[in-house]
């Protein structure tokens, strides 16, 4: 069972530069999320997707955009990364959000901007 | 803005000990709290609470939700070294919504 997956695991960017996220997941699930963590903080959310070709925004979205083309894949992508974005991301999916609400999280990527 | 607040952010006791772990919030429309445990990578989920007073349990582990007083406590018996973990509260709120607002987490160590 994969579940949810994430790459890269680690990744370090200079400031300026850009990259992707991918995270993949195989349940089948339409809810999609991206959430990052700052240490000794909660999970913010960044963007989100309630289905193929749908997608808003969350809490922090700014500087980083999504797109949702099949109901597996939900990539995060970081535009002209700033040091305010080291931070470690968790890619998340649910089946049914609005009745249960559990989220499965993918291992998450720590991301080091410099 | 949904707010969601843990306590106490870290906590250190002996193994056999009991924990309680507190999570208050203030959000408009509520609709579920839920707990989550993370270790080293990803959290995992514990539970789901939508109605006062049920408690729900799983092992060693149980949590109630108040929703007069608008708090949950997940407590957790004979605390053992592999229940060191952060365990994170979360609210889902709002009509529609997807979103889930977390606290910042209790940091939980169980020393032998």
């Amino acid at each position: 069972n994969a579940g949810v997956t994430q790459t890269p695991k680690f990744r370090i960017l200079k400031i300026g530069q850009s990259m992707t996220l991918q995270c993949t997941q195989d349940m089948n699930h339409n809810y999609m999320y991206w959430y990052r963590q700052d240490p000794g903080m909660g999970l913010k959310l960044i963007y989100y997707s309630v289905g193929a070709g749908i997608t808003d925004k969350g809490e922090v979205p700014n500087g980083y955009n999504v797109s949702r083309s099949t109901t597996e894949d939900f990539p995060l992508r970081l535009e002209l990364a700033a040091p305010s974005q080291t931070s470690v991301y968790f890619c998340a999916s649910s089946s049914l959000a609005g009745v249960t609400g559990e989220l499965f999280f993918g291992e998450g990527s720590r991301l080091t901007v410099l | 803005e949904d707010k969601v607040v843990q306590s106490p952010l870290s906590l250190v006791v002996h193994e056999g000990d009991t924990v309680t772990l507190n999570c208050s919030y203030e959000v408009t429309n509520f609709r579920s709290l839920l707990w989550y445990k993370q270790e080293k990578k990803a959290p995992t989920f514990l539970f789901m609470l939508t109605s006062s007073g049920i408690e729900k349990k799983s092992g060693r582990l149980s949590s109630i939700l108040d929703k007069k007083e608008l708090f949950s406590i997940l407590n957790i018996t004979a605390t053992q070294t592999g229940d060191s973990a952060v365990y994170l509260c979360a609210v889902m709120a709002g009509a529609g919504s997807y979103q889930l607002t977390f606290g910042k987490g209790t940091k939980l160590s169980v020393i032998p």
